[in-house]
């Protein structure tokens, strides 16, 4: 099984909202990764998780607060965006945080349009 | 820091057609090659890797081969179905962050 789910599949929200996106994995990987996809580019990644801790953050506006409770799940709390944060986001996992040979396995993404 | 650079799209053919998407890469050290795909409203699925010189992954009909002498890893299909028609990335992992690196993406249209 190589699924990652993520919920909810879509997010409408103001700008004065505080929401969460919830990402899971049961295969056993140690890293985890959320990624923004602007519509028709490439996904930008945002933070990743190497054994429930977080070792980048690419730079990210700190309305977005990731959080790892444990090996399986991953979070994305949403606080005071702005239109232009309007996206697809997608988490992903691989195996091992060492190895950059391991596949990344995406889930389906949730798609966020604040208002 | 790793780049990829895709052809620009879209590629539009006809069913049988053969296809190549064009990708080459900068990169220090040995990095792993993908291919991902993904299929209009869904994430990116993998569609094939390669981790090291001179090897070719293989999916569905598709075929890559890592180039170290070209830095390239061009997608080939001999025969495209319109099932194929989605958006095609090629990416990179580089040894020090361990993230993925997208290139732009190019779309592809099967006709029938």
């Amino acid at each position: 099984d190589t699924e990652v789910t993520q919920t909810p599949k879509h997010l409408v929200m103001g700008m004065t909202n505080k929401k969460s996106l919830k990402c899971e994995q049961h295969m056993g990987h140690r890293a985890m990764y959320w990624y923004k996809q602007k519509a028709k580019k490439p996904p930008e990644l945002m933070f990743v998780y190497s054994y429930e801790k977080l070792s980048i953050n690419e730079s990210v506006p700190s309305r977005f607060s990731p959080e790892c409770p444990n090996s399986s799940l991953l979070n994305l709390h949403l606080h005071a965006l702005q239109p232009e944060d309007s996206a697809l986001y997608l988490c992903a996992s691989s195996l091992s945080p060492g190895r950059s040979t391991d596949t990344q396995y995406f889930g389906p993404g949730t798609r966020l349009t604040v208002l | 820091g790793n780049s990829v650079t895709q052809m620009e799209g879209p590629v539009t053919l006809s069913e049988e057609a053969f296809l190549t998407i064009n990708c080459t890469y900068t990169a220090t050290g040995y990095p792993s090659l993908f291919w991902y795909v993904q299929y209009p409203g869904e994430g990116l699925q993998l569609l094939l890797k390669a981790t090291k010189a001179d090897d070719k992954g293989s999916n569905k009909g598709f075929e890559a081969t890592y180039r170290k002498e070209t830095t390239s890893f061009h997608l080939e299909k001999g025969s495209v179905q319109v099932s194929d028609s989605a958006v095609y990335f090629c990416a990179s992992t580089d040894t020090g962050r361990r993230a993925l690196t997208f290139g732009s993406g190019t779309r592809l249209q099967v006709q029938p």
